[in-house]
């Protein structure tokens, strides 16, 4: 089945640091991948996605790229602000376009 | 449009009884999905509609989860018997097709004591 493995957290930077949160997956086909954002006290939102080998996702100063041959999908942010304090994470959407998750991970940047 | 409404926000419920929770999707959304997270951990599939047609459902939903989306409009979640592991957040996600992005509601946390 499919399933998504996600970088451990809490992680904890500064404010201008760079970024990386990891993400690999396993799926059978050629799965669309997403990094969702959850800021404390809303609704999981959509950051940004990517539906083939290849792509590019970008938003808010985030991206990340969809490998195939390493099947991996890894979030990046040059410079963090402190509002990009948040759990993040790494999914996939499924032949019925349910969304598989990874466990998230906690990012706190301090100021 | 406010997004995805989920009704109640919390329910603290005793081990055995029965608890239901109500989704509100964006209007004219065709897709509906229910999701299941637990601490430390993200959300888990246990259903989608389309419309009013219930098409797949997670081993996760045993036989005392049943949902419902009567008119293609909202949703109901019903858990009966509920037992102290079924505590968690449930969130209901709506979106306009398969393909276009799936938009999250703020969930119901469910504690069973």
């Amino acid at each position: 089945g499919n399933s998504v493995t996600q970088m451990e957290g809490p992680v904890t930077l500064s404010e201008e640091a760079f970024l990386t949160i990891n993400c690999t997956y396993t799926a059978t086909g050629y799965p669309s991948l997403f990094w969702y954002v959850q800021y404390p006290g809303e609704g999981l939102q959509l950051l940004l996605k990517a539906t083939k080998a290849d792509d590019k996702g970008s938003n808010k100063g985030f991206e990340a790229t969809y490998r195939k041959e390493t099947t991996s999908f890894h979030l990046e942010k040059g410079s963090v602000q402190v509002s990009d304090s948040a759990v993040y994470f790494c999914a996939l959407s499924g032949s019925a376009r349910q969304l598989t998750f990874g466990s998230g991970t906690q990012l706190t940047v301090l100021p | 449009d406010t997004g995805v409404s989920q009704d109640p926000r919390h329910k603290i419920t005793k081990r055995g009884q029965n608890v239901t929770f109500r989704c509100d999707p964006i209007s004219e959304h065709n897709r509906l999905y229910w999701y299941r997270q637990t601490l430390g951990q993200g959300p888990e599939f246990l259903t989608y509609f389309q419309n009013e047609a219930q098409l797949e459902k997670s081993r996760l939903l045993s036989d005392r989860f049943s949902a419902e989306r009567p008119k293609g409009s909202f949703s109901t979640l019903e858990i009966q018997r509920t037992e102290q592991g079924d505590s968690a957040m449930y969130l209901c996600a709506s979106s306009w097709t398969e393909d276009t992005e799936a938009f999250f509601g703020q969930g119901t946390r469910l504690t069973v004591v």
